[in-house]
C-alpha cells in the first residue's frame, strides 16, 4: 500500500540555521508528491510539489527533490527564520485524488 | 485564490450530542473531503466525495456520516459525538481526479467533545 514516513519532531534550529526534513515514501505507480505546512492556529497551506521523478518543487527559499531511486522528497531550506516555525507535512498522490500524509514534523525556528 | 470555508473555527459539545461541520469552496471543485488531525497520526481520511449526493468511505469512518447536496458544501456529521472525537477536523476540496491535482483546505475546526 502507499504510505509516508516523516523524520519525527520537533525540530528544534535557530534563525540562519540549515533546515531539513526527511521524507520517504512507498507507493504504486508514479505518485506526485507534496509538502504541506500549517502555521499556528490555521490549516494546512500547498508549500511546494514534484509531479515526477528528479523533479524540483521549490518556494519561498523551501525546495525538494523527487527522487524515485531512493523514494525519498526531503525539504530543505538554507536558512530559516523565526516565521518559519510551523508544522510541515510530506504527502503523497496517486491517481484516485486521495492524498497519504506523513505524520507531520513541528518546526520550531528560535531568534 | 481558491477558498475553502469551515463554518466554525472552535466548538465545544457534549457527549451523544448530534453535530454539524459544515465546508463550502468556491472553485466549482468536484472533489470534497474531510479529515481529522490529531497529533502524532498526521492527517487521516474519514470521508469524500467526487460529486453532489456521491460520497466514498476513507480510512475512518466510523462514528461520522456526510451530506453532499450541492456542489460547493461538503457537511460531516457526528451522529452521537463521542469524546474520542475530540479533534481538529479538516476540509479541503480539490478539482478533479489527477494525481497532480492540489488539495486546498480550509483553516480546520477544533472540536472538544465533553
Amino acid at each position: 500500500g502507499n504510505s509516508v514516513t516523516q523524520m519525527e519532531g520537533p525540530v528544534t534550529l535557530s534563525e540562519e540555521a540549515f533546515l531539513t526534513i526527511n521524507c520517504t515514501y512507498t507507493a504504486t505507480g508514479y505518485p506526485s508528491l507534496f509538502w504541506y505546512v500549517q502555521y499556528p492556529g490555521e490549516g494546512l497551506q500547498l508549500l511546494l510539489k514534484a509531479t515526477k521523478a528528479d523533479d524540483k518543487g521549490s518556494n519561498k527559499g523551501f525546495e525538494a527533490t523527487y527522487r524515485k531511486e531512493t523514494t525519498s522528497f526531503h525539504l530543505e531550506k538554507g536558512s530559516v527564520q523565526v516565521s518559519d516555525s510551523a508544522v510541515y507535512f510530506c504527502a503523497l498522490k496517486n491517481q484516485g485524488g486521495k492524498l497519504i500524509f506523513g505524520q507531520g514534523t513541528e518546526l520550531s525556528v528560535k531568534p | 485564490d481558491v477558498k475553502v470555508t469551515q463554518s466554525s473555527r472552535y466548538l465545544v459539545k457534549r457527549t451523544g450530542e448530534k453535530v454539524f461541520l459544515e465546508c463550502v469552496q468556491d472553485m466549482d471543485h468536484e472533489n470534497m473531503f474531510w479529515y481529522r488531525q490529531d497529533p502524532g497520526l498526521g492527517l487521516r481520511l474519514i470521508y469524500f466525495s467526487y460529486d453532489v449526493k456521491m460520497k466514498e468511505k476513507g480510512d475512518i469512518p466510523e462514528g461520522y456520516s456526510v451530506s453532499r447536496e450541492k456542489k460547493e458544501r461538503f457537511s460531516l456529521i457526528l451522529e452521537s459525538a463521542s469524546t474520542n472525537q475530540t479533534s481538529m477536523y479538516l476540509c479541503a476540496s480539490q478539482t478533479g481526479e489527477g494525481a497532480k491535482n492540489i488539495q486546498y483546505f480550509g483553516a480546520g475546526t477544533r472540536l472538544s467533545v465533553l
